[in-house]
């Protein structure tokens, strides 16, 4: 089976830096993605890691450790526009068609 | 233009209706989505088709009968509708199966 666990919120104040941790155990692991969801909105890709190590794209970095089934999406500089909830999704063996398993997303939310 | 369009944005519908969503992709994607996030925020996978193609098929009741007539529609429709089926259903498309998603705005469904 599948279990991806987050926290369930996390509260920052603007310009500071947050990380949220995913932890996971599956059946097999092909990836890891980081999707955003603001409220009554659609997710959006933020990043990807299939192998060991840090990924950074802007304000934003992923990290992932397979031996440890362990990966953290980085915020910095945070602005009032990244309250919004954060997706933790595992990607199965190509031979499950790639099959992505949500977690349950951490609800950031930016103080001024 | 809209990459991943659903229709309609809100459903409010009877206990026991049938009804359905369309989706529409113009990005070229060979792999369509239906996911289902819950009132706890759960994105699940319900149906995946590559090609026109069922590929996976989660256990869903078989009130829902997905349908793609070419590889950029995926309609879904949903049979005698229960309480239950109260949640967002979103549409999406990857190039090809695993890769990074592309949602649609999603459908508000509540069944009365």
């Amino acid at each position: 089976g599948q279990n991806i666990d987050q926290p369930t919120e996390m509260t920052a104040t603007e310009g500071a830096i947050v990380q949220i941790n995913c932890t996971y155990q599956t059946s097999g692991f092909n990836g890891l993605f980081w999707y955003q969801q603001h409220a009554g909105e659609a997710p959006t890709f933020l990043s990807y890691n299939v192998l060991d190590g840090l990924e950074e794209k802007g304000r934003f970095s992923s990290f992932l450790s397979r031996s440890k089934g362990y990966s953290y999406l980085l915020l910095k500089e945070l602005q009032m526009k990244d309250s919004a909830s954060y997706l933790c999704a595992v990607r199965s063996p190509t031979d499950s068609w790639g099959k992505l398993q949500f977690g349950a997303g951490t609800q950031v939310v930016v103080t001024p | 233009d809209t990459a991943v369009s659903q229709t309609p944005k809100y459903l409010v519908t009877q206990m026991g209706n049938d009804k359905s969503i369309k989706c529409e992709q113009n990005l070229g994607h060979d792999t369509m989505y239906w996911y289902k996030q819950d009132s706890k925020k759960f994105l699940k996978i319900m149906f995946s088709y590559n090609n026109k193609e069922l590929i996976i098929n989660e256990t869903v009741p078989n009130r829902f009968s997905p349908k793609s007539p070419d590889k950029a529609h995926l309609n879904l429709h949903i049979n005698s509708l229960e309480l239950g089926d109260s949640a967002v259903y979103f549409c999406a498309s990857s190039p090809v199966p695993g890769e990074k998603l592309f949602f649609g705005s999603g459908t508000q469904l509540s069944v009365l």
